[in-house]
């Protein structure tokens, strides 16, 4: 089992539906990241959180660090919103108390939004 | 602007030969990291650096190897000895003071070996 998992794997929506896509993960962590790959490939970050909640326009980002659980919203989705969404997690700080930020990555979520 | 460069974006090379990524940042960031990305798989990291003339392996190093002689330069080489080196290979960076700093990525690099 992957430390890091994502569902869908794939997703098709339709222009202006209400989009969630799930994480789930199995180890600990100091922070989850959401990211975004467009087809180009380069990737952006979207959201970096370690509990409660972060909102930018029309993305929404909550973690609950209880259940391991985070999910990414998108509201009144667009084409433009098609995309690679892929769930990222921070390890701790190690016992030498550094911490190099290893990320552990999810395999992804296709998102395809039709007009 | 700041950010990460990747150069090129595409690569084409024989079997047998090393060839050289190109990843250099103006962030000031202290740590730099490398990524390889396979369809249907997450990201999983190579090498990564936390400070300059220092580096460290990370999950999938056999058959890869870097430099770090300044900070804004972060070169990996796939040699002959990595047995799947067709990939996309992502270059990150961080800042490292505080915890919850994120890491910013460059464009990528698609290598293709023939």
């Amino acid at each position: 089992k992957n430390e890091v998992e994502q569902s869908p794997q794939n997703l098709t929506a339709q222009e202006g539906e209400f989009i969630t896509i799930n994480c789930s993960y199995s180890v600990g962590i100091s922070a989850l990241h959401w990211l975004q790959q467009h087809p180009g490939g380069g990737i952006v970050s979207l959201f970096m959180l370690s509990s409660g909640k972060k909102k930018h326009g029309r993305l929404i980002a909550t973690i609950n660090i209880q259940e391991k659980h985070s999910s990414l919203h998108i509201t009144a989705s667009h084409p433009r919103d098609s995309a690679v969404y892929i769930c990222a997690v921070r390890s701790p700080r190690d016992a030498g108390g550094t911490s190099y930020g290893k990320l552990t990555f999810g395999q992804g979520t296709i998102l395809t939004v039709h007009p | 602007d700041g950010g990460i460069t990747q150069s090129p974006k595409y690569l084409f090379r024989k079997e047998g030969q090393n060839v050289t990524l190109s990843c250099e940042q103006n962030l000031n960031h202290d740590a730099m990291y490398w990524y390889r990305q396979d369809p249907g798989q997450g990201l999983r990291l190579i090498y990564y650096s936390q400070i300059v003339n220092d580096f460290q392996k990370g999950d999938i190093a056999e058959g890869y190897s870097v430099s770090r002689e300044k900070k804004e330069s972060f070169p990996l080489t796939v040699t002959s000895a990595q047995k799947n080196p067709t990939a996309f290979y992502l270059c990150a960076s961080r800042k490292t003071s505080g915890d919850y700093n994120e890491q910013f990525f460059g464009p990528g690099t698609r290598l293709t070996v023939l």
